[in-house]
């Protein structure tokens, strides 16, 4: 059974600051993973996408990673703002549906 | 707008009630989820069709049924709602074909049963 799971489960840093955010999963038969933004008591924004056969995606400051023989991803936002506190979830597809990790909620203070 | 749609977005109501979720697509996709978050923010999926046809139906309690009039709905049905029922649920779709498309969520809709 596929588990997914993100660390740190909270982050607060200060405006400007480089961050990573780790998320890592059990099975490594994945399609793809994505990640989410989910701002309080609002729906999932996708962040970026990427595919089993890449390593990585970027979109603006942000920069994900993959690799899928160790399980693992990585979420880097770059200069940080305050306008990017939210939870940022994590999700991989085994084919039939995403699953899931708990999320990081992310602190960004001016 | 090219968007998942759902309605309503809050919904109040009474142990022992049933209620229902509605739940469109117009992007093109042909497969169309539920998913439920639960108080801690744990998103888990419940079910899932492809053009119509039931493809996940995850331990959810018989008391929830999907129907998909069409592969755009996918409506969710509640019969007598309990107080665990509460719960944030996320109406979800995504594209036919590989590479396997990412996913497009709805706002949600924010179920309390009091």
């Amino acid at each position: 059974k596929q588990e997914v799971t993100q660390i740190p489960a909270a982050l607060s840093v200060p405006e400007g600051e480089n961050l990573v955010l780790n998320c890592s999963f059990t099975d490594s038969a994945i399609y793809n993973l994505q990640w989410f933004r989910q701002d309080p008591g609002k729906g999932l924004t996708s962040l970026l996408l990427i595919q089993s056969s890449q390593r990585e995606q970027t979109s603006g400051r942000l920069n994900a990673s993959l690799d899928k023989s160790s399980g693992r991803s990585t979420l880097y936002i770059a200069a940080s703002q305050p306008g990017d506190s939210a939870t940022y979830l994590c999700a991989v597809f085994d084919g039939n549906k995403l699953v899931f990790g708990a999320g990081t909620i992310l602190r960004v203070k001016s | 707008d090219t968007a998942v749609s759902q309605t309503p977005k809050y919904l109040v109501t009474q142990m022992g009630n049933d209620k229902s979720i509605k739940c469109e697509q117009n992007l093109g996709h042909d497969t169309m989820y539920w998913y439920k978050q639960d108080s801690k923010k744990f998103l888990k999926i419940m079910f899932s069709y492809n053009n119509k046809e039931l493809i996940i139906n995850e331990t959810v309690p018989n008391r929830f049924s999907p129907k998909s009039p069409d592969k755009a709905h996918l409506n969710l049905h509640i019969n007598s709602l309990e107080l665990g029922d509460s719960a944030v649920y996320f109406c979800a779709s995504s594209p036919p074909g590989r590479p396997f498309g990412g996913y497009t969520f709805g706002s949600g809709t924010r179920l309390t049963v009091v």
